[in-house]
């Protein structure tokens, strides 16, 4: 089993749906990421938690220390938030990545 | 936020030669910088733990001759992979620890390098 685990492993989606990536970790952190990862490869970080909730424009990230689970949420999703959305979880510097998962949004 | 930045994006070298990729904060003072490999639909693995003016700490399985990873200034950090084989060619992620404070701290990504050796 892995450490971190994603779900959906692939999900599509039409323009202006409400979408939601979870995360579950099986290892003690200090702090969750939630990395976006865009075809050319190139690595954006999303949001980094230590505990409840962070909003930034329509991403909205929550985590539950206590069930070891995270949860990034797109509201009114677009077709440019199509990539790879990656969790990684960090015990001071080492971060253990999850497999992300993959997500389109047609027009 | 703060950036860092890779050079270069892309690279293409033959088989025997060595290639460096740079590393570099543009906008703030890292003391730790993180190397990673990832390898066609497969996560990020961490291949070594980098930091300012000291050796860096490698994985276990990551071979540190051939991996030479050098920081020497706190915006800098340099990757060099020596005598490149095919089995190399790997997207490389540099990230670097940003002024955090207490248990929580922010890692940077970098672009990222594709090289490809041939």
């Amino acid at each position: 089993k892995n450490e971190v685990e994603q779900s959906p492993q692939n999900l599509t989606a039409q323009e202006g749906e409400f979408i939601t990536i979870n995360c579950s970790y099986s290892v003690g952190i200090s702090a969750l990421h939630w990395l976006q990862q865009h075809p050319g490869g190139g690595i954006v970080s999303l949001f980094m938690l230590s505990s409840g909730k962070k909003k930034h424009g329509r991403l909205i990230a929550t985590i539950n220390i206590q069930e070891k689970h995270s949860s990034l949420h797109i509201t009114a999703s677009h077709p440019r938030d199509s990539a790879v959305y990656i969790c990684a979880v960090g015990w001071w510097s080492r971060l253990t990545f999850g497999e992300g998962t993959q997500l389109t949004v047609n027009p | 936020g703060a950036v860092v930045s890779q050079h270069p994006s892309r690279v293409i070298c033959k088989s025997g030669t060595s290639v460096k990729i740079e590393c570099r904060s543009l906008d703030f003072q890292a003391t730790t910088m993180f190397w990673y490999r990832q390898f066609p639909k497969q996560s990020l693995m961490l291949m070594a733990t980098s930091n300012e003016g000291s050796k860096a700490t490698y994985e276990q399985g990551v071979e540190k001759d051939k991996f030479l990873i050098n920081h020497a200034s706190l915006t800098l950090s340099t990757l060099t992979v020596t005598s490149a084989h095919p089995e190399d060619s790997s997207f490389y992620i540099c990230s670097a620890r940003g002024p955090g404070t207490g248990m929580s701290y922010e890692q940077y990504f970098g672009p990222g390098t594709r090289l490809t050796v041939t």
